[in-house]
Parts: C-alpha cells; structure tokens; sequence
C-alpha cells in the first residue's frame, strides 16, 4: 500500500499558485519524498523530490514540514498544461532501492 | 536521445494468446521498470531489472515474465494472456534518484 495520503481532487485558476498536501506521517528517516505527475494517459513525469530540506527547481518547489510528516507541493504560476494526477510518493532514494510506490494520487484541475 | 520507447502502442489480444511488450532507453541507465496501470489506479510495479542479468518481482508478476536482454531494452512477456491483464503497461528506467517513463503500451485482453 502506497505510505502517502493526498486528496482524491483539487480545483486552481489559472495564473495562481497550487498548493498540493502530502500526509507521510510513516515516513522513515532515509526515505526521500518524490512528486510525480502524469498527464492524461501518459507516462508519469519525475517533478521534485527531497529529503528534509525545502527544494525549489524549475517546475515547482517542494516545502516539507520539519517533523517530514508531510509535505506540499507548489506550482507558482498553474496553467491549464499543469492539469494532471500528482503523485506524492515515499522511497528510499538511489537506483532501484525502493522501488515507486503509487497511490491514487490528487487529480489538479486547472481552470480558465 | 529518444529517452524510453515501447512496442506497440495499442494490442488487442484473445484470451489465451501470447506476446511480447518491448521496451528500449538509451541514457544508458542500470536499472529498468515494469508497471501496469489500471483505470483510476496507481502504477504497480510489475518487474524490475536492477542491472543487466537480474531481475525481481515487484508487486504483481503473476502472469507475467521478463527479460533483460542488454542494457538498453527489458522486454515483457504474457505467455497466455487474461482479461485481468487488460491495462496501460508502462515501462521505465532510472539515473538513481529520477524515473523516466515511456508512452505506454495499451492492452486489450478478450
């Protein structure tokens, strides 16, 4: 069973920032927290991930909490390109240890 | 660099038929992924090849074999297929921390 638990649906607006939760209040002290997303029936598509600290790339930023109980994944500026399933998911980091676990992910509707 | 391909896109097969899911990386990557992915659902992981010449189960490999030829391509075999095997088969392959996805292969069992 996937370690993580995400609301089933969220709706934004266009032009504002997404804010998706993450409950891994399991979570091990050598698991990373990885964000996924995939995009109508396409493969999923790797977005962040991070270990205690807060990490920001080009995509989204990634604010865990400093108990690693949960996390949030911000989309800046959401476009209606950004509407997809977001997966959190909880993994020892490296190559194939630990391999990805999915849940039923937050489904992000993006609105004009 | 094409990243992750799979042959073919969409099959149809009858119940009881074989065939084999084909799936090639070229970024030279060790480890390699087999998901399935049903309506509404997570991935599950189906098999995976950490490196050349090994393989594991993963979460559901009833039905399902596999082989890693190479480092470049880990196919997916259904030796006699079933309709609960009727899903989206994604294959993938890792640089250590990120997982890169192929298109999907689509697969109809009657």
């Amino acid at each position: 069973d996937a370690k993580t638990t995400q609301p089933p649906s969220m709706d934004c607006a266009e032009g504002r920032a997404a804010n998706l939760p993450c409950n891994h209040s399991t979570i091990s002290g050598n698991e990373y927290v990885y964000w996924y997303r995939q995009i109508h029936s396409q493969g999923p598509q790797y977005i962040i991930h991070g270990l205690k600290n807060n990490e920001t790339n080009e995509m989204a930023s990634l604010i865990i909490t400093e108990d690693r109980k949960s996390s949030t994944l911000i989309l800046p500026h959401a476009t209606l390109r950004d509407t997809a399933v977001y997966y959190c998911i909880v993994r020892v980091g490296g190559g194939s240890q630990g391999n990805l676990i999915f849940g039923k992910g937050t489904k992000l509707s993006v609105k004009p | 660099n094409a990243g992750v391909t799979q042959t073919p896109k969409f099959q149809v097969l009858k119940t009881g038929q074989s065939m084999t899911l084909q799936c090639a990386q070229d970024m030279n990557h060790n480890s390699m992924y087999w998901y399935r992915q049903d309506p509404g659902m997570g991935l599950r992981l189906i098999y995976y090849s950490a490196s050349e010449g090994t393989t594991d189960k993963g979460e559901v490999p009833n039905g399902y074999n596999v082989s890693r030829l190479n480092k470049r391509e880990f196919s997916l075999r259904l030796e006699s297929a079933a309709p609960s095997q009727t899903s989206v088969y994604f294959c993938a392959s890792t640089d250590y921390n990120e997982q890169f996805f192929g298109p999907g292969t689509r697969l109809t069992v009657l």
